[in-house]
């Protein structure tokens, strides 16, 4: 069962440039979101999607672009990276109840 | 704004005695409350939850406390083991919402043999 794939796991950018984390999922869930974690600020939510072609943003959403065109993909795409960018990005899906979170992509922008 | 407060970064217990995470809210609107457990490098999974029609709910070891009029939660582990020791986060949704989740900042637990 892969649950919520999220890719890469790791990788570096320079200040400006552009790139778009991948997340699937293969549970069909309805429900889809972005969170970055930094240290002493705990998970914050990015965008969401509550299904295909309906997106919102959460807390922090400077920055991001999201689109969902199907229900297995909402990839995550960083305009024009700033190091304040730098963190751990988690994906995650749900249909009613708990979030399912991917295993993370670790971000550096220099 | 932090609509989901965890005041404590860390908790330090000894194994085989009572783990108690708190957890503090703002948004009246919220009904759904959940923690998660959260390894290093690893993503957070689904511990327990507790909707805003009860006050309690209990899995294993692991029990959640509700007060709406404090606007307060907490999680009790007991008796708590070593396995238990990593990064909790309390979480928060209004109307059923679930993909617009609301953290807080997690408490690391250190659970000492």
């Amino acid at each position: 069962n892969a649950g919520v794939t999220q890719t890469p796991k790791f990788q570096v950018l320079k200040t400006g440039q552009s790139m778009t984390l991948q997340c699937a999922q293969d549970m069909n869930h309805e429900y889809m979101s972005w969170y970055r974690q930094d240290p002493g600020m705990g998970l914050r939510l990015i965008h969401y999607s509550v299904g295909a072609g309906i997106t919102d943003q959460g807390e922090v959403p400077n920055g991001y672009n999201v689109s969902r065109s199907t229900t297995e993909d909402f990839p995550l795409r960083l305009l024009s990276a700033a190091p304040s960018q730098t963190s751990v990005y988690f994906c995650a899906s749900s249909s009613w109840g708990e979030l399912f979170f991917g295993e993370g992509s670790r971000l550096t922008v220099l | 704004d932090q609509q989901v407060k965890q005041n404590s970064p860390s908790l330090s217990v000894q194994e085989g005695r009572i783990s108690i995470l708190n957890c503090d809210y703002t948004n009246s609107m919220f009904d759904y409350f959940l923690w998660y457990k959260k390894y290093p490098a690893e993503g957070p999974t689904f511990l327990i939850s507790i909707s805003s029609i009860k006050d309690k709910n209990e899995d294993g070891r692991f029990t959640v406390f509700l007060n709406k009029s404090a606007k307060h939660l907490s999680l009790h582990i007991v008796p708590s083991q070593p396995g238990d020791s990593a990064v909790y986060f309390c979480a928060a949704s209004a109307l059923g919402n679930t993909g617009k989740l609301i953290f807080g900042q997690g408490t690391t637990l250190q659970v000492k043999p």
